[in-house]
């Protein structure tokens, strides 16, 4: 049974700590996207892949955050410097570029003090 | 700009009855709708998709609508179980120039509580 994976899926850290989530996609799935999940917000889009390829990150505060695909298995988010406001669950998604649905992961908390 | 509205509040129904929870979005026309079901904890799960040019779509005790007109999807589950209590979650996407799917915009979903 294919599945999305994330790791850590808490994290604890302190306001100004470097915090990285790391991701892998289903196998064969080409589309790769990372959601911020708060009680206020819901579900936000930060940032999506197709083929390794930025497509849009218009949802992520530049200044703070990135995300990559160094390869087709791995995809990272990441928040330099972490602020209390970015405490959140972080999903991740992949699918498939012609299908439309995604398949999310079981995501990571992320505490910031 | 795109907004989506779901029934903030939580629903609550007997078990075996039919719950209806509504998907209504404005300053959007999107190519397709999903909803997707959410349990604490957990990631949100696929359910169905429908199509801009599709009325109704089923799956087993799940159905839904979508009314372009109206601007609004109806989503039902029948014959509810306590099985069914969840957060059901609306999405909206659209095609780019190429055909392909593509982002996602989620509602805030609606909570429902199947009562035995």
């Amino acid at each position: 049974d294919a599945r999305v994976t994330q790791t850590p899926r808490h994290k604890v850290t302190e306001m100004g700590q470097e915090v990285t989530m790391r991701c892998q996609p289903i196998l064969g799935h080409n589309t790769v996207f990372w959601y911020r999940q708060t009680m206020m917000q819901g579900l936000e889009l930060l940032a999506y892949f197709r083929n390794r390829a930025p497509l849009d990150d218009s949802g992520m505060p530049k200044d703070r955050f990135s995300a990559e695909m160094p390869d087709a298995t791995l995809a990272t988010l990441k928040i330099q410097p972490s602020e209390p406001r970015d405490s959140a669950v972080y999903f991740c998604a992949s699918g498939r570029d012609r299908g439309g649905e995604q398949y999310f992961g079981p995501g990571t908390r992320l505490t910031v003090t | 700009s795109q907004k989506i509205e779901q029934n903030s509040e939580a629903l609550n129904i007997q078990e075996g009855k039919t719950a209806t929870l509504t998907c209504n979005y404005t300053n959007y026309s999107p190519a397709y709708l999903q909803w997707y079901r959410q349990d604490p904890g957990r990631g949100p799960v696929f359910l169905l998709l429908i199509r801009e040019n599709e009325k109704e779509k089923r799956k087993e005790r799940l159905k839904v609508t979508f009314d372009t007109t109206l601007k609004q999807s109806l989503f039902h589950i029948t014959a509810s179980q306590p099985a069914d209590s969840a957060t059901y979650l609306c999405a909206l996407g659209n095609l780019d120039g190429s055909g392909n799917t593509g982002k996602l915009i989620f509602g805030q979903g609606t909570t429902l509580q199947v009562k035995p």
